[in-house]
């Protein structure tokens, strides 16, 4: 069965400091794969989509970036954080198929920057 | 590009009540699919019901079903019975087009009072 694995839960950093979020999917191959962002009581804010190896949309300019270095990994990653990224952070993923459409959620991350 | 509006940011219903969500979006595919997803306090994203396009009969899952307009764009959410747990913010998404990617609408804070 697939499973998705997203770290850490929780992150407090302080402003200007880097970030790394993690993301890894079992169980499948060539995955969709999506950050999401999410301020409290808010919507989802696609931040970054990946349709394969190396090949990230951007959806929104940000002082964010995301890489996908394996298959089933993706990053979220800032060189320096701002007070305004502090979010709770989803990262999901979903077929390739039309079919398969539907997505899968990890457990979130919620990030503090002070 | 596909597109997916939420129109009612947030609602309220009596317990053992029923309520409607609304949702409507913009594509010009023919094949995809359609779904609900469920969001509880603990921020952990849950499937609540999918529609094929091509099926024109309603989804029905327990509480849960659907009216589905293909002509009309419309995919809303009817819960009958509502139960305090149903407390949630609900994101109707699209899945389908260009890479199959999924796209989320903004969301629908429900709540069901005693």
């Amino acid at each position: 069965s697939q499973t998705i694995h997203q770290w850490p839960a929780t992150l407090v950093q302080p402003v200007g400091s880097p970030l790394s979020l993690e993301c890894t999917v079992e169980g499948t191959s060539n995955p969709n794969l999506y950050w999401y962002r999410q301020a409290a009581g808010r919507g989802l804010q696609l931040l970054f989509y990946s349709v394969g190896i190396g090949q990230i949309s951007s959806e929104v300019p940000q002082n964010l970036s995301a890489s996908r270095p394996q298959d089933r990994q993706f990053i979220l990653s800032s060189k320096k954080l701002l007070l305004s990224d502090s979010g709770f952070y989803l990262c999901a993923w979903s077929g390739a198929t039309v079919a398969n459409t539907e997505a899968f959620f990890g457990q979130g991350t919620r990030l503090t920057v002070v | 590009a596909q597109t997916v509006t939420q129109s009612q940011p947030e609602m309220s219903v009596q317990e053992a009540e029923t309520v409607t969500l609304s949702c409507t979006y913009d594509t010009s595919e023919s094949n995809y699919y359609l779904f609900w997803y469920k969001q509880p306090p603990s921020r952990q994203m849950i499937l609540v019901i999918r529609q094929e396009a091509y099926k024109q009969q309603n989804a029905t899952e327990n509480r849960f079903s659907v009216n589905f307009q293909k002509a009309a764009k419309s995919f809303s959410l009817k819960i009958s019975d509502s139960q305090l747990g149903d407390t949630a913010m609900y994101f109707c998404a699209f899945g389908g087009g260009s890479n199959y990617k999924l796209t989320f609408g903004k969301g629908t804070l429900l709540t069901v009072n005693p």
